[in-house]
């Protein structure tokens, strides 16, 4: 069974810009969670998309978005970049079971670096 | 504001000892706890969920819970170099509506020394 799939692995980009990030979820899980992580923030959740909705959403600036597809495929997109924006972007899949013992399964993950 | 605690470390641990990690939770409510290990560069792969008070064992790992006191830990027995990672502790939250969003510590870096 195929994990987590993330494109691409790696991203130079200048400020002001925009980017898009794909995840592609294992088969069958329907649920796909951003996260963000830096060196001095840590892992920090940005969203989460079930069923082509977003349904929560982490503490984080409107240049930031995403969405799902209805084959659970999702992408996030951050728009005006900034420099602090230079993270590693982690896409985690899970099957939504409705109960806490939920398991997320990480992917590579996009490294993104804004000049 | 939810938060995990996580001594960053270094712990450093000769081979062949116990590592010890520890973790607290501020949120009274969580019900289900992780440990990922995440070696420099890779994500985060998980290693243990833990739901119950208690202790799970799996392989060398052990992780024990005691939500009274909003406490979780992972003990590594026989540690091997291949160990050196950093560990990271998550709490589901479940206020957020879903079953979707971890709240993760900022992690604590272990070291295995031959």
């Amino acid at each position: 069974k195929a994990g987590v799939t993330q494109t691409p692995r790696y991203l130079i980009k200048t400020r002001g810009q925009q980017v898009t990030l794909s995840c592609s979820p294992i088969s069958g899980h329907r649920s796909v969670s951003w996260y963000q992580q830096t060196p001095g923030q840590g892992l920090q959740f940005l969203f989460e998309y079930f069923s082509e909705t977003q349904r929560n959403k982490g503490n984080f600036p409107g240049r930031f978005s995403g969405r799902q597809f209805s084959n659970s495929r999702s992408e996030m997109n951050v728009s005006t970049l900034e420099l602090g924006d230079s993270a590693l972007y982690l896409c985690a899949s899970s099957q939504s079971t409705g109960t806490a013992k939920n398991i997320q399964y990480f992917g590579a993950g996009t490294r993104l670096s804004v000049l | 504001q939810k938060e995990v605690e996580q001594n960053s470390g270094p712990l450093s641990v000769p081979e062949g000892a116990i590592a010890s990690l520890n973790c607290t939770y501020s949120d009274r409510g969580s019900q289900s706890f992780f440990w990922y290990r995440q070696y420099s560069g890779k994500s985060p792969e998980l290693i243990m969920s833990i739901y119950s008070n208690g202790d799970k064992e799996d392989g060398r790992f052990t992780a024990q819970l005691n939500k009274a006191s909003q406490y979780v830990s992972l003990l590594i027995r026989d540690s091997q170099p291949s160990d050196s990672a950093t560990y990271l502790c998550a709490v589901n939250d479940l206020y957020g509506g879903s079953q979707g969003n971890l709240i993760f510590g900022k992690g604590t870096k272990l070291s295995v020394k031959p």
